[in-house]
């Protein structure tokens, strides 16, 4: 089955550790995001990439990082320097075609606390 | 990009229409209306998008008002598992257009 996967579903750390969310997806798209969702809130871009070795910033990256080196892979890095880190945490990704469809495809999501 | 306004919260019963409101005063010419909707504690999922015309599919139907200030999202007959969160999305062709911008969006309570 195509899809995107991310792991873990939740997940805790301590204050101050980095702590690397993983997203892969099988759907070959070239298009990939991250978002942060807060409760009671709409997602919020992070990061995304539109090709492989390529990232922009989304509206709330400070305090993030990601890397994409491979077509099918796109992990985002909550530093220590991210200041209000607990939240959800989704992944989804696109066909990069300029069309008016480009239906983005989301993963289930990780809830990361910080203790 | 241009803003989109929805009421916070509607309740349907179970089998019955449900109109969900968007709108959308600053709309451009090229921004196509996208609707998502999100299952409690999942990701996000597409439910339809439409430009000028209104459109149908399986899922639900979007009308969409002759000046493009607003649409409707229609579900025909909700269930249970239509309760969510749904989203009005103004999506441009050009520029940036990767980019989903969410709102708050509107929690829709089915009852039984």
């Amino acid at each position: 089955d195509g899809g995107i996967t991310q792991s873990p579903k939740y997940l805790f750390r301590k204050e101050g550790q980095n702590v690397t969310l993983s997203c892969e997806q099988n759907l070959n798209h070239d298009a990939m995001y991250w978002y942060r969702q807060d409760p009671g809130q709409g997602l919020r871009l992070i990061y995304y990439s539109q090709i492989v070795n390529d990232f922009q910033k989304g509206d709330i990256a400070e305090g993030y990082s990601v890397s994409r080196e491979k077509k099918e892979s796109f992990p985002l890095t909550v530093t220590s320097a991210q200041k209000n880190p607990t939240a959800f945490y989704l992944c989804a990704s696109s066909d990069r075609g300029r069309s008016s469809y480009n239906e983005q495809f989301f993963g289930p999501g990780t809830r990361l606390t910080v203790l | 990009d241009a803003k989109t306004t929805q009421p916070n919260s509607m309740e349907s019963n179970e089998e019955e229409p449900v109109h969900l409101p968007c709108n959308h005063s600053t709309i451009s010419g090229t921004d196509y209306i996208h609707w998502y909707r999100q299952l409690p504690s999942q990701g996000p999922e597409y439910v339809i998008h439409g430009l000028t015309s209104n459109v149908n599919n399986r899922m639900a139907s979007l009308a969409i008002a002759e000046d493009r200030k607003s649409s409707t999202l229609i579900l025909h007959r909700a269930t249970l598992r239509d309760a969510a969160v749904y989203y009005c999305i103004l999506r441009s062709i050009g520029g940036s257009n990767y980019k989903l911008t969410f709102g708050k969006g509107t929690l829709l309570t089915v009852n039984p």
